[in-house]
């Protein structure tokens, strides 16, 4: 999972099984949570976000868990694909606030 | 459409050197702001603005300088580089502050010698 320092947590996993990329988020009064992708040498992309009224969010081979309880995230992918590669941030946010703050990330790496 | 567009993708300064980094959003959103990432840490605010005419410091504002003269444009201006700021920089927008999924640009990576 994501935590502050100098090394970014690493997760491996053979094509096709399912992934699974946690985080732990800061602030209790953050109500909105997004989850990015972010390739080698490109800016960070939206995969999907869940507010704080919702436990699970699901999209395309995506599905996102949100445990407000011990303020913790997760970003499961199923069936992984080579093309998920990438380093993943989560992201929180206040629906009045005006930033976001980002975990450190987690590199996954498909084996093929 | 082009989303969020940054200049340049790479630039080499000298220590006390001065340039502006770019960036131009073509989806009509009111807030916009400047990160940082630096290896093994996550992306760090610099600066932000919430509309035309209103910008305010985020995070890490030491050394740089942003105006927000219309709604598609926030350049990032470095006054007098600095190893330290050797760095890659995303603007992103999003049609507010809060609540919604923020767009980023490609990416500034800065070298400064």
């Amino acid at each position: 999972g994501e935590s502050v320092g100098l090394h970014l947590p690493t997760l491996s996993v053979q094509e096709g099984d399912n992934s699974i990329i946690n985080c732990a988020y800061s602030n209790s009064a953050s109500d909105y949570f997004i989850w990015y992708k972010q390739e080698s040498g490109k800016g960070p992309q939206f995969i999907i976000d869940i507010r704080s009224n919702m436990d699970k969010r699901q999209g395309q081979r995506v599905t996102v868990l949100l445990n407000k309880t011990v303020k913790h995230l997760s970003l499961q992918i199923a069936a992984t694909q080579p093309g998920d590669s990438a380093v993943y941030f989560c992201a929180e946010n206040l629906n009045t606030g005006n930033q976001f703050y980002f975990g450190t990330g987690t590199s996954l790496t498909v084996i093929p | 459409n082009a989303g969020v567009t940054q200049t340049p993708k790479f630039q080499v300064l000298k220590t006390g050197q001065s340039m502006t980094l770019q960036c131009a959003q073509d989806m009509n959103h009111e807030y916009m702001s400047w990160y940082r990432q630096d290896p093994g840490m996550g992306l760090r605010l610099i600066h932000y603005s919430v509309g035309a005419g209103i910008t305010d410091q985020g995070e890490v504002p030491n050394g740089y300088n942003v105006s927000r003269s219309t709604t598609e444009d926030f350049p990032l201006r470095l006054l007098s580089a600095a190893p330290s700021q050797t760095s890659v920089y995303f603007c992103a927008s999003s049609y507010r502050a809060g609540g919604t999924e923020a767009f980023f640009g490609q990416g500034t990576r800065l070298t400064v010698v």
